[in-house]
């Protein structure tokens, strides 16, 4: 059964950069034809798709958010992670990562880490 | 971007059916995938594809996809189906590879 776990600072500074890791355990984040999503849900609002990153390493990010992000992997530690920087306290929210497979005219994302609060304050 | 676009919430009685819609340009292309939210717990996966579920979802949850508008229908809801629903497609009006939410829809049963 597949796991991912996130992990990161809970509280970061205004303007300073954001950085969190997930984790992936019980399959290989390498060589197989998923995505590597981070989400996150800021406090009373929805679900917000930030970026993915697929195994090959290419990332694509939600065009709002896309000059302050960056995906990266490393598959020695099954790991891939998230870096945003400036921030500001619109980025207060729950973070989770999640693997996403895509088909043609399907997709879905079938795991997802239990999430991870970060709250930006001084 | 792509927008879908939920009711924010939605009410059924017990043992009753209920339809939650999401609307969007980029339903034409792409099939959403339909996500049970309840508080404290990451997103679980109810529906995806034509009307595909995995295992362990409940066949009382259904999905179909007409237009722009696609429908996840629970058929008999439980007092335990009470959650937020997102709908998630890809982005068909993106210059490259995205994925897109719906604003969620709260669902109460009364």
């Amino acid at each position: 059964q597949l796991q991912l776990k996130e992990s990161g600072p809970g509280l970061v500074k205004p303007s300073e950069t954001l950085s969190l890791t997930c984790t992936v355990s019980g399959g290989s984040i390498d060589g197989s034809s998923y995505y590597w999503d981070w989400i996150r849900q800021p406090p009373g609002k929805g679900l917000e798709w930030i970026g993915s990153l697929y195994y090959s390493g290419t990332t694509y990010y939600n065009s709002s958010l896309k000059s302050r992000v960056t995906m990266s992997v490393d598959t020695s530690e099954n790991q891939f992670s998230l870096k945003m920087t400036s921030v500001t306290a619109a980025d207060t929210a729950v973070y989770y990562c999640a693997r996403h497979g895509s088909s043609g005219r399907y997709s879905f994302i079938e795991y997802w880490g239990q999430g991870h609060l970060v709250t930006v304050s001084s | 971007s792509s927008e879908l676009t939920q009711d924010p919430a939605v009410s059924v009685a017990l043992g009753q059916t209920v339809s939650i819609t999401c609307q969007g340009d980029s339903l034409r292309g792409y099939f959403a995938s339909w996500y049970q939210h309840k508080p404290g717990q990451a997103p679980l996966l109810l529906i995806y594809g034509e009307n595909n579920r995995p295992s362990g979802i409940p066949g009382r949850f259904s999905a179909s996809t007409s237009g722009n508008t696609a429908s996840l229908t629970i058929t008999g809801a439980q007092a335990e189906d009470e959650a937020d629903y997102y709908c998630n497609c890809r982005d068909s009006t993106s210059d490259h590879l995205a994925w897109v939410f719906g604003g969620g829809t709260k669902l109460t049963v009364l």
